[in-house]
């Protein structure tokens, strides 16, 4: 079965350093999702792609946060300066192109740890 | 966007069913409801997604009243392995993400 993947699966940090986490989404989905997770909370949508464009980037701290998706394949998301309240967990999704089935499909994450 | 409201905890046997309710009093005409499921460590998975009656698939099911302002994801026989937090999303998903709302979620402790 086709899954999204995610690396590195647990990075830690000292604040102030830059991190950067990948995902390569499911073969032929062209909307790509990055959320970001803090403990006993829901997913928080950081960004959506649709192919190599932003459809959504409302919710990214833009002065420390950017994605990219260059080849509307895989996608960066990087983080720079990183601070202690980045700790949390960061989930990447995809899904088919937009239509009344949108199920989205999420990797294993990136556990961040800001020291 | 349209705001949901369900329970934050549940606890059940193993062999019942359980229901988990969701309020979405402003739901829009153009949302839909979807369920997911996450474990401790992963990511969300899709359980089921439906706009109006019933919907039924091999796992759960899930039932909206004719005013759609609530639904309730039924999961038959749960076994130790359902213990999860399971979120109730409502929007259009031909739309930006940034409406599903996540939320906290209900954590189904599931005991033997």
């Amino acid at each position: 079965e086709a899954e999204v993947a995610q690396s590195p699966r647990y990075k830690i940090t000292e604040k102030s350093q830059a991190v950067a986490f990948w995902c390569d989404p499911i073969s032929g989905h062209a909307t790509l999702y990055w959320y970001r997770q803090i403990l006993g909370q829901g997913p928080e949508l950081l960004v959506q792609f649709q192919d190599e464009s932003v459809v959504d980037d409302s919710q990214l701290p833009k002065d420390r946060f950017s994605a990219e998706r260059l080849k509307g394949v895989d996608s960066t998301l990087k983080i720079q300066p990183a601070e202690l309240g980045d700790s949390a967990m960061y989930l990447c999704a995809s899904s088919l192109a937009a239509g009344g089935d949108n199920e989205q499909f999420f990797g294993p994450g990136t556990r961040l740890t800001v020291l | 966007l349209a705001k949901t409201t369900q329970p934050i905890s549940m606890d059940s046997y193993e062999g019942q069913e359980v229901n988990i309710t969701c309020s979405h009093n402003n739901i829009a005409t153009n949302d839909y409801i979807t369920w997911y499921q996450q474990f401790p460590s992963q990511g969300p998975r899709f359980i089921i997604q439906g706009y109006k009656t019933k919907v039924t698939n091999e796992v759960a099911s899930l039932f909206i009243p004719a005013d759609r302002k609530s639904s309730t994801l039924s999961l038959p026989r749960v076994s130790l392995s359902d213990t999860a937090v399971y979120y109730c999303l409502v929007g259009d998903p031909r739309g930006s993400a940034r409406q599903l709302t996540f939320g906290s979620g209900t954590q189904l402790t599931v005991l033997p």
